[in-house]
Parts: C-alpha cells; sequence; structure tokens
C-alpha cells in the first residue's frame, strides 16, 4: 500500500538555523499540507498546497516558514530561523482530490528538537 | 470559526466492553467529519470519516462513528474493546463551505483498554 514518508525522522538544530523537512507524498495525490504537533498537545494546521501554490495557511505559517514541491516527487517545509518554539513533530499528510472528502494521508513525522 | 472538542482526556475500559470517545464540533456550514488514532512515535491513521449519508459510519479496526447534526455530535464507538485499541483518538473536522483544505484537530482522547 503506498504511503506518505518523510526525512528526516530526527532533527536537532541550534536556534536561528535554518531546516528543510521533507516529504514524499502519495505518488497520484494532488493536494499536500503540513502540521504540527507540540509535544502532549494537539495537531494544528500549518498549510496546505495545490497546484504549486498555498491553497490555505494558518496564523502559524508566518514569515519564517516555506513551502515548495521541487520537484515531481517531494515536498518540503522550510523554517529559516529557528525559534525554540518551533520544536514538535511535523507531519506531512497528501490527498487524491479537493472538495474536502478526500481522505488525508499522513506520514510519520519528523520531530524537530531546537535548542 | 470552526473548532472541535473531545471533553474527555483519558477515557479508561476494560477489555471486552464497549467504549465511547466523544467529539463535538462547531463550523460555520456542513462539516466533513474524520477519527484518526496514533499509537506512540507513530503518525496518524486515518479510521473512519462522515462526508453525507447515513448517520452511523463504519471504519477499520471495527470502530464505528455516529453523526448527529442536532446535538453537532460524532462520538466514536466500538462494541467491545481491544488492549490493543489502546491509543490516542482525534476527532478532526473540515468546513466544506471554505474548500476544505484545512483540518481542525481536538485535543485528542487517550483511550486505555485494561485487559
Amino acid at each position: 500500500e503506498p504511503e506518505v514518508t518523510q526525512t528526516p525522522s530526527h532533527q536537532v538544530t541550534q536556534m536561528g538555523q535554518e531546516v528543510i523537512l521533507r516529504c514524499v507524498p502519495i505518488s497520484n495525490h494532488l493536494y499536500f499540507y503540513w502540521y504540527r504537533q507540540i509535544l502532549g498537545q494537539k495537531v494544528e494546521f500549518l498549510v496546505s498546497f495545490y497546484n504549486n501554490e498555498i491553497s490555505e495557511k494558518s496564523e502559524i505559517f508566518d514569515d519564517q516558514f516555506s513551502v515548495e514541491r521541487p520537484d515531481g516527487s517531494n515536498f518540503t517545509l522550510k523554517i529559516r530561523s529557528t525559534k525554540l518554539e518551533d520544536s514538535a513533530m511535523y507531519f506531512c499528510a497528501s490527498n487524491k482530490a479537493g472538495g474536502g472528502q478526500e481522505t488525508q494521508y499522513f506520514g510519520p513525522g519528523t520531530r524537530l528538537l531546537v535548542l | 470559526a470552526q473548532s472541535v472538542a473531545q471533553p474527555e482526556d483519558q477515557v479508561n475500559v476494560a477489555e471486552g466492553n464497549p467504549l465511547t470517545v466523544k467529539c463535538t464540533y462547531s463550523v460555520s456550514g456542513n462539516p466533513y467529519l474524520f477519527w484518526y488514532v496514533q499509537y506512540p512515535n507513530r503518525g496518524l491513521q486515518f479510521l473512519l470519516k462522515y462526508i453525507t449519508g447515513d448517520n452511523l459510519v463504519k471504519g477499520s479496526y471495527g470502530f464505528e462513528a455516529e453523526f448527529n447534526k442536532s446535538q453537532t455530535s460524532f462520538h466514536l464507538k466500538k462494541p467491545s474493546a481491544l488492549v490493543s485499541d489502546s491509543a490516542l483518538y482525534f476527532c478532526a473536522v473540515r468546513d466544506r463551505s471554505t474548500g476544505g483544505f484545512k483540518t481542525i484537530f481536538g485535543a485528542g482522547t487517550r483511550l486505555f483498554v485494561k485487559a
């Protein structure tokens, strides 16, 4: 069964450094998402991406964040200058079609720790 | 504004007994409703969804959920709990009137099933 993959599984970085989190969505999916989960808290929507542009973003997704689909398979989340409060589990998700009724498939997550 | 409430942080059930994990929601339009499960150090796994039609939705691993429009609820149920059902459960909603890109998650309910 196809699945969403994410790399790395864990990343430790120093405050102020740039990080890039990578995701490979399911191959025939067209809609891509990033979510984050701060330890012990709920899953929060960051951004949705379709047709090479952002469809919707949350207030968390400020100028420090950006997303890109650099080729036909990868979907990346960049944090330009990490802060301590960016420490969280970051999940990528994808679904085949729009309209909201499609099931989103989630990757296993990247645990980011900012020191 | 969209929101999801899971009023119980934790639910404890004996193996073999029925379980219910509660969820209520608030959206301006008609909702798409989802349940996901998260095992330790894993991503979110889709359990079931309500899009339209029959209010009782059946999903993976014997789980089902009932959509109640008047009570704006979507409680997750299983007739007979297993120890292996112990995990973190998230209710989620998308508002179809806003394109359905953004998924709003509840805070999660931790289910403990005792042998």
